[in-house]
């Protein structure tokens, strides 16, 4: 089983819809999660992070995490062309080796007009 | 104006030959990070730095070397021994090796 697993898409949203984004990771010990976005050709630029169990709200973006089912979403509402981006859900686990991400390979989001 | 430069943004390396990526960063960060970005694979862990003068080999070292003299800088050399060096070399920066990290705005790396 892959540490970081995402869809890797392309998803494809109608202009004003919510996408959602998911991404499931192995290592129940894992302590702190973040979606980062990257547009093509350009570097990865944090979105959201969160570390406890719930929602985590942050303008049109909402992180939501279940360590119990070991998963972590990003639902963008109102979704805009300009959201078009891969987005990368990365995980750090706890204790020895905290300081290191491990990244998902990203889920290429399409907005259409 | 704080944050991350690269440079350059191409680079272009003939075979045999060490090529060295920069990495500068003012934002008073004590952490640095490497990373290296194929096509359709998430980003991998070259080197890490905690504190200057001191870095750690990430999950994939071989082929790479670096250095941390200064706080703002943190260069990686792509050695000849790198059999297979075009990717998206990404750096990053947080204020310690357990805080958020952020990323520049990456060099791209060709082999003639």
């Amino acid at each position: 089983q892959k540490e970081v697993e995402q869809n890797s898409g392309p998803l494809s949203v109608p202009e004003g819809a919510i996408a959602s984004l998911n991404c499931t990771y192995s290592d129940r010990g894992s302590q702190s999660f973040f979606w980062y976005r990257q547009y093509s050709g350009k570097s990865p630029e944090l979105i959201m992070s969160i570390y406890s169990n719930g929602d985590k709200e942050d303008g049109r973006f909402t992180a939501q995490l279940n360590k119990a089912s070991q998963y972590v979403s990003l639902l963008i509402r109102d979704s805009q062309p300009s959201d078009s981006a891969t987005y990368l859900c990365a995980i750090r686990k706890a204790g020895a080796g905290s300081y290191q991400l491990t990244f998902g390979k990203g889920t290429k989001l399409s907005v259409i007009p | 104006d704080g944050g991350i430069t690269q440079s350059p943004k191409y680079l272009f390396r003939k075979e045999g030959q060490n090529v060295t990526l920069s990495c500068e960063q003012n934002l008073n960060h004590d952490a640095m990070y490497w990373y290296r970005q194929d096509p359709g694979q998430g980003l991998r862990l070259i080197y890490y730095s905690q504190i200057v003068n001191d870095f750690q080999k990430g999950d994939i070292a071989e082929g790479y070397s670096v250095s941390r003299e200064k706080k703002e800088s943190f260069p990686l050399t792509v050695t000849s021994a790198q059999k297979n060096p075009t990717a998206f070399y990404l750096c990053a920066s947080s204020i310690s090796i357990q805080e958020t990290q952020y990323f520049g705005p990456g060099t791209r790396l060709l082999v003639l």
